[in-house]
């Protein structure tokens, strides 16, 4: 059976701390795994990652993919209050338009 | 960016009833569009696959009966719950994929529902 699972479930941490959250997966035909910040409401694009070693950042956000260990981090640099969402990891396969989701990573940023 | 919206934002109906929920892709043409249902402190799981002019795809164990999805154009997806319970209670996430961006799926913002 598929799946996608992040770590840590939560996370509690003060401003202009770094973060790092995990994602991994087990999937068929892997084609591109996606970051997805949620607040109160639907989720909001972040990243899309479908090849290995290649870091893609905007801001004090970076996320990379290793597709030999089948995980994807997400970091946050110098975090901010407004960085407080969940994080969700999702996982296309080939020859699909399905994404999987994870259950995502609740992080808290206290001032 | 791509841009999904949602309507209604918030719908509390009486058990029994049936509720709309539509989806639109504002600025892009999306043959296909997602359903997707969330329950507190859990992730989205996928219902259905909305297709534009075809029959929708539903995931195991929703009730195509239940949920009647209908994608009459390539800018809105409705989803109908119909006869609802209050086990339906959730909030409820349409997605769309713009075809000219990369694979990515854009989220509108979500329809609460609650069902007394």
């Amino acid at each position: 059976e598929d799946k996608v699972v992040q770590s840590p479930l939560s996370l509690v941490v003060h401003e202009g701390d770094t973060v790092t959250l995990n994602c991994s997966y087990e999937v068929t035909n892997f084609r591109s795994l996606l970051w997805y910040k949620q607040e109160k409401k639907a989720p909001t694009f972040l990243f899309m990652l479908t090849s290995s070693g290649i870091e893609k950042k905007s801001g004090r956000l970076s996320s990379i993919l290793d597709k030999k260990e089948l995980f994807s981090i997400l970091n946050i640099t110098a975090t901010q209050t407004g960085d407080s969402a969940i994080y969700l990891c999702a996982v296309r396969q080939g020859g699909s338009e399905k994404l999987v989701f994870g259950k995502g990573t609740k992080l808290t940023v206290n001032p | 960016g791509a841009v999904v919206s949602q309507h209604p934002s918030w719908v509390i109906c009486k058990s029994g009833t049936s509720v709309k929920i539509e989806c639109r892709s504002l600025d892009f043409q999306a043959t296909t569009m997602f359903w997707y249902r969330q329950f507190p402190k859990q992730s989205l799981m996928l219902m259905a696959t909305s297709n534009e002019g075809s029959k929708a795809t539903y995931e195991q164990g929703v009730e195509k009966d239940k949920f009647l999805i209908n994608h009459a154009s390539l800018t809105l997806s409705t989803l109908t719950v119909t006869s609802a319970h209050p086990e339906d209670s959730s909030f409820y996430i349409c997605s769309a994929r713009d075809p000219g961006i990369a694979e990515t799926q854009y989220f509108g913002p979500g329809t609460r529902l609650l069902v007394l």
